[in-house]
């Protein structure tokens, strides 16, 4: 059971280019998000979804776009690369079905993260 | 948005001491959630509070979900080398909803051997 993966790892942009981040999911997890860590900060929500087909902005989503067309992946698109972007992106997961906890309260599942510089 | 006060931001302990974190905010939360993240590597659950009062143990880690819904603590006991890391407390406000949590900026931790 793999959990989240996210690809790359490691990626440096120039100034204006665009790529996708990747993360797939392989726990039938119907919520995913998109974070970025700053040094020093907490993880600031960039997108999330709610299930397939269903996006919303989070706290920070200027300069970035997503879509969820399966359950399991959830991919992150950089559209012209600023240097503010420079940053740790992280995507996590979450269920909200079963177990004996509030549905809405799971906790989160993260992945190992996309270190993305900016140049 | 909202806010969560983690303190402290960092702390140098001898290995073998206790360490005590937390966590506050202005405004009731109905989850509180403590992740380890080692460096390079993605944040990881540690322990999830989910009522007022609770206090739940995950091996030498207790944390406590505060009687006021407002904070949080976390305790490491007897601490060892691999304990190393940034610890971050995170919630769902009670307001917001269950889609969003709300993340502390963090207590690094260094252990001395």
């Amino acid at each position: 059971n793999a959990g989240v993966t996210q690809t790359p790892k490691f990626r440096i942009l120039k100034i204006g280019q665009s790529m996708t981040l990747q993360c797939t999911q392989d726990m039938n997890h119907n919520y995913m998000y998109w974070y970025r860590q700053d040094p020093g900060m907490g993880l600031k929500l960039i997108y999330y979804s709610v299930g397939a087909g269903i996006t919303d902005k989070g706290e920070v989503p200027n300069g970035y776009n997503v879509s969820r067309s399966t359950t399991e992946d959830f991919p992150l698109r950089l559209e012209l690369a600023a240097p503010s972007q420079t940053s740790v992106y992280f995507c996590a997961s979450k269920t909200t079905t079963g177990g004996t906890l509030s549905d809405s309260n799971q906790p989160q599942h993260f992945g190992d993260g996309t270190r993305l510089s900016i140049l | 948005g909202q806010q969560l006060n983690q303190s402290p931001q960092s702390m140098f302990i001898q290995e073998g001491e206790d360490v005590s974190m937390n966590c506050t905010s202005s405004s009731i939360f109905n989850t509180w959630l403590w992740y380890k993240q080692d460096p390079g590597e993605g944040p990881v659950l540690l322990i999830a509070l989910y009522k007022a009062g609770e206090l739940t143990s995950n091996g030498r880690l207790t944390a406590q979900f505060g009687i006021t819904r407002k904070d949080s603590f976390l305790n490491i006991s007897a601490s060892i080398p691999s304990d190393v890391g940034i610890y971050f407390c995170a919630g769902h406000p009670l307001q917001a909803g269950s889609y969003q949590l709300t993340f502390g900026k963090g207590t690094k931790l260094s252990v001395i051997p």
